[in-house]
């Protein structure tokens, strides 16, 4: 089935550092990309989305690829702060279908001062 | 505007109770979805609906029964819980022609 790959599972990094957060998906029908923060005991944020037709997205700190053909997508944080902490998820957008969100496992980024 | 809420917060049950996990909205959004949260694994989809009296399958329907009566309110029902139904449970929403999800609170329920 459809499934949603992303890597790595933890990563820590220093505050000031990069953080890069990779995820590949399968259906190559998939035209919505989105990226969501939780921190501890909270629900899932919406913090960047991406369409298929674009190639990359800014907001701030935040930026997001999207490589279609290679069918994978990126999360890339700069300047990192300790309050960029949370477990961050990837999810794909199936298409055909409504609202079919497939998520990733996640990946626990730990922002050291 | 409350958004999107859940109740109960948190709810132990024992082995073969049933029970029903609330979600309501208040921003009259169209479609609606279950997700249940287990360590390692991401957010799962249940069921959704795309309306008052139509819902569908997600990956991951089994031991979990849906109804959409009108669009405010989506409950999940648990008939005859299992430990392995142990789980974080997140309802969300998404406005009819957008495919942005808004999550509510949670509920944590355990299953002994």
């Amino acid at each position: 089935g459809e499934n949603v790959e992303q890597h790595p599972s933890t990563l820590s990094v220093q505050e000031g550092d990069s953080a890069v957060i990779k995820c590949t998906y399968s259906d190559s029908a998939s035209n919505y990309f989105p990226w969501y923060k939780q921190e501890l005991g909270k629900r899932p944020q919406l913090i960047i989305d991406i369409r298929s037709n674009v190639g990359e997205k800014k907001d701030q700190r935040i930026a997001v690829t999207l490589n279609k053909t290679a069918k994978h997508f990126s999360l890339h944080i700069t300047e990192t702060q300790p309050e960029d902490s949370a477990v961050y998820f990837c999810a794909a957008f199936l298409g055909g279908g409504y609202n079919k969100l497939i998520f990733g496992a996640g990946t626990r980024l730990a922002v050291h001062p | 505007n409350a958004g999107v809420t859940q109740t109960p917060k948190f709810q132990v049950l024992k082995t073969g109770q049933s029970m029903t996990l609330q979600c309501a909205q208040d921003m009259n959004h169209e479609y609606m979805s279950w997700y249940r949260q287990d360590p390692g694994m991401g957010l799962r989809l249940i069921h959704y609906s795309v309306g008052a009296g139509i819902t569908d399958q997600g990956e991951v329907p089994n031991g979990y029964n849906v109804s959409r009566s009108t669009t405010e309110d989506f409950p999940l029902r648990l008939l005859s819980a299992a430990p392995s139904q142990t789980s974080v449970y997140f309802c969300a929403t998404t406005p009819g022609r957008s495919y942005e999800q808004y999550f509510g609170p949670g509920t944590r329920l355990t299953v002994t």
